[in-house]
Parts: structure tokens; C-alpha cells; sequence
């Protein structure tokens, strides 16, 4: 299957203080992006989805100028958590493929956890 | 975004086979039908998927019902690193939907040695 890494794995960050988390298709050119955040016990909840190219198109109730979305290239895709609170802190993933026929599936990333103190 | 409805826990004995049940009473004719399976700290894995014949590949095989209103999910010998969260999401590929995933609470796995 497809590789798709995130960096970092972790980070801790000081309240107010923002981070940048990316995500990279290391094999394939992904057409699509979609980031993924998940509490403890809960399910992943679906935040945003990166064309290349385009404006993110965000999910209900998800603060697009919180959470800052860059697909600049087909193979990188950036998620900011800008003036991070305690309650950002959550496991953040992020999926891709290339849906332009050469992928029916998407592939994941192994997520990056986010502790805000 | 069809719903899928799935049983919150499981349990099984190593080396047995397993069937995680899955039901999508308000499937259309566009979804496909996924499984990804997610262990503890890490980002979920593909395991399998298919529209309206059953299909089988290394990791398990699944059976889809003949009105697509339900489907199983079969790991033919469960062994411990199968103890995992299981999500049955319907995928619909019309449009520009492909690779958007909906996540249900998925069903915890548990194996017993």
C-alpha cells in the first residue's frame, strides 16, 4: 500500500503558541488530503479536506482560522494549530490518496499528539 | 453521510476465526463499503473493501449481503496483533467524495490467547 507520513509524532506546546504538523505522501502524489482529529476514547472526527491547489473545505463546527490548512504541493499538506488552548489537545491524523483513478482507498498517516500545557 | 451501525465490543479466541458484523440500512447505490481497523496510538489501517460482491484478500475477507443492507467482516484465524477498533464506513464515490471517510464508534476487538 501507500506511505503516508506525519511529523511529528508528538509535541508539546505552550498555551497560546502555535504548531505546525505535516503530512507527506512519500509514494504517491495525493490529490487529496483530509485531517483527522481524535479525543481519548472517542472516534476520529473528520476536520477538513485539502485539495492541491485549493481552499481547505472544512467540516461543520471546525474553526477554519484556527486550524489552518496548506496543500501547497501533491505530496504535502500542512495542519496549523494557531493560539493552541489546553482543550487542542488531541491526537491529529491525516489521510491521502490520489483519486484521480489510481487509488479507491485512502491510506493514513500514524497521527501526531498534541499536548497543550 | 449514510450511517453504519456496529456492535461496541467483540471477543475472541486466538487462532479462531472472527465475523464483525456491520449494518447500513440507508445504503445507496454509489457507497462502497470500508473497513479500517485502528490499534491503540496509531492512525487507522486499511483493511478491506467492496461494493456488492464479496471479496477476499490477505488480510480478511468481506461478505456483503444480497441487498447491501449489512455486512460481515471476516478474520479467517484472529491472532493477538488483530486486537484492534474496527470501522464499517460507507464511502460514496460520486462527486468529488473519493477518500472521505465518516467515522462511526467502530467495534473494540479483544483476543484472548
Amino acid at each position: 500500500g501507500a506511505v503516508v507520513s506525519q511529523h511529528p509524532s508528538w509535541v508539546i506546546c505552550k498555551s497560546g503558541t502555535s504548531v505546525k504538523i505535516e503530512c507527506r505522501s512519500l509514494d504517491f502524489q495525493a490529490t487529496t488530503m483530509f485531517w483527522y482529529r481524535q479525543f481519548p476514547k472517542q472516534s476520529l472526527m473528520l476536520m477538513a479536506t485539502s485539495n492541491e491547489g485549493s481552499k481547505a473545505t472544512y467540516e461543520q463546527g471546525v474553526e477554519k482560522d484556527k486550524f489552518l490548512i496548506n496543500h501547497a504541493s501533491l505530496t504535502l499538506s500542512t495542519l496549523t494549530v494557531t493560539s493552541a488552548h489546553p482543550e487542542d489537545s488531541s491526537f491529529y491524523i491525516c489521510s491521502a490518496g490520489n483519486f484521480r483513478g489510481q487509488h479507491t482507498e485512502a491510506f493514513f498517516g500514524q497521527g501526531t499528539r498534541l499536548t497543550v500545557v | 453521510d449514510a450511517k453504519t451501525t456496529q456492535p461496541n465490543s467483540m471477543e475472541s479466541n486466538e487462532e479462531e476465526p472472527v465475523h464483525l458484523p456491520c449494518n447500513h440500512s440507508t445504503i445507496s447505490g454509489t457507497d462502497y463499503i470500508h473497513w479500517y481497523r485502528q490499534l491503540p496510538s496509531q492512525g487507522p489501517e486499511y483493511v478491506i473493501h467492496g461494493l456488492t460482491s464479496n471479496v477476499n484478500n490477505r488480510m480478511a475477507s468481506l461478505a456483503i449481503a444480497e441487498d447491501r443492507k449489512s455486512s460481515t467482516l471476516i478474520l479467517h484465524r484472529a491472532t493477538l496483533r488483530d486486537a484492534a477498533v474496527y470501522y464499517c464506513i460507507l464511502s460514496s464515490r460520486s462527486g468529488n467524495q473519493g477518500g472521505k471517510l465518516i467515522f462511526g464508534q467502530g467495534t473494540e476487538l479483544s483476543v484472548k490467547p
